[in-house]
């Protein structure tokens, strides 16, 4: 079965210092890997998504996440933090595409400090 | 993309109630699923909607409990029933319009006294 590991609920960065967000997966065929940000009171946002045509992936916001198959790992960074950035990150994945099931992480909620 | 709409967008409901939650889609998709999102937790799949078939609930959640309908390429609905407490959590729909894809709707947040 696939998996992913967010490591650590909750994240703090000061506003414009750099935001680093870890996602690890567990998976026994290429993932197809995603990362969703629901802000408060909204709905789920797709950020970005790996499908291996490029392992370094820029998504909306100036977002962007590289797939590291040594490290099983999908990290979401962003050079400069904005307080709008503050919400809850999701990191999923799913073993065909993304139009089947996703199995989420259990986020990281990113505050930012002014 | 998709745009989503889902009814109600929250309820405050009594245990033992049922309560159908309406997903909307503004183009036709085949694959539509209903996921959890318990307070302070991440998602978790109810079951997958396809249009002509059965829905297929994932383990720990049964028909009984979350009875669905998928009557048309564009709609869905999710009942909960006979709800408990436990119930409280924010109910989410979203669609796959086609490959690396998959969108939400803004969810319905339902809380059970």
């Amino acid at each position: 079965a696939q998996s992913v590991t967010q490591l650590g609920s909750h994240v703090s960065v000061s506003e414009g210092a750099l935001v680093l967000l870890r996602c690890n997966y567990s998976s026994s065929v290429p993932p197809y890997l995603f990362w969703y940000v629901q802000y408060p009171n909204q709905g789920l946002q797709l950020l970005l998504k790996y499908t291996s045509a490029a392992t370094l992936v820029k998504g909306i916001n100036g977002f962007e996440a590289e797939f590291k198959k040594s490290e099983t790992s999908f990290h979401l960074t962003k050079p400069s933090a904005h307080m709008s950035d503050a919400a809850e990150y999701f990191c999923a994945v799913s073993p065909s595409g993304g139009n089947e099931k996703l199995t989420f992480g259990t986020g990281t909620r990113l505050t930012i400090i002014p | 993309s998709a745009v989503i709409s889902q009814k109600p967008s929250r309820d405050i409901c009594q245990r033992g109630t049922s309560l159908t939650i309406q997903c909307q889609v503004d183009s036709q998709v085949t694959m539509m699923f209903w996921y959890r999102q318990q307070p302070g937790q991440s998602l978790t799949l109810i079951a997958t909607a396809n249009q002509g078939s059965e829905a297929t609930y994932e383990s720990g959640f049964v028909i009984d409990k979350f009875p669905i309908s998928r009557p048309n390429l564009t709609f869905s609905t999710l009942t909960v029933s006979n709800m408990s407490p436990e119930d409280s959590s924010i109910y989410l729909c979203s669609v796959s319009p086609g490959v690396y894809e998959q969108y939400f709707g803004p969810g319905t947040r339902l809380t059970v006294t």
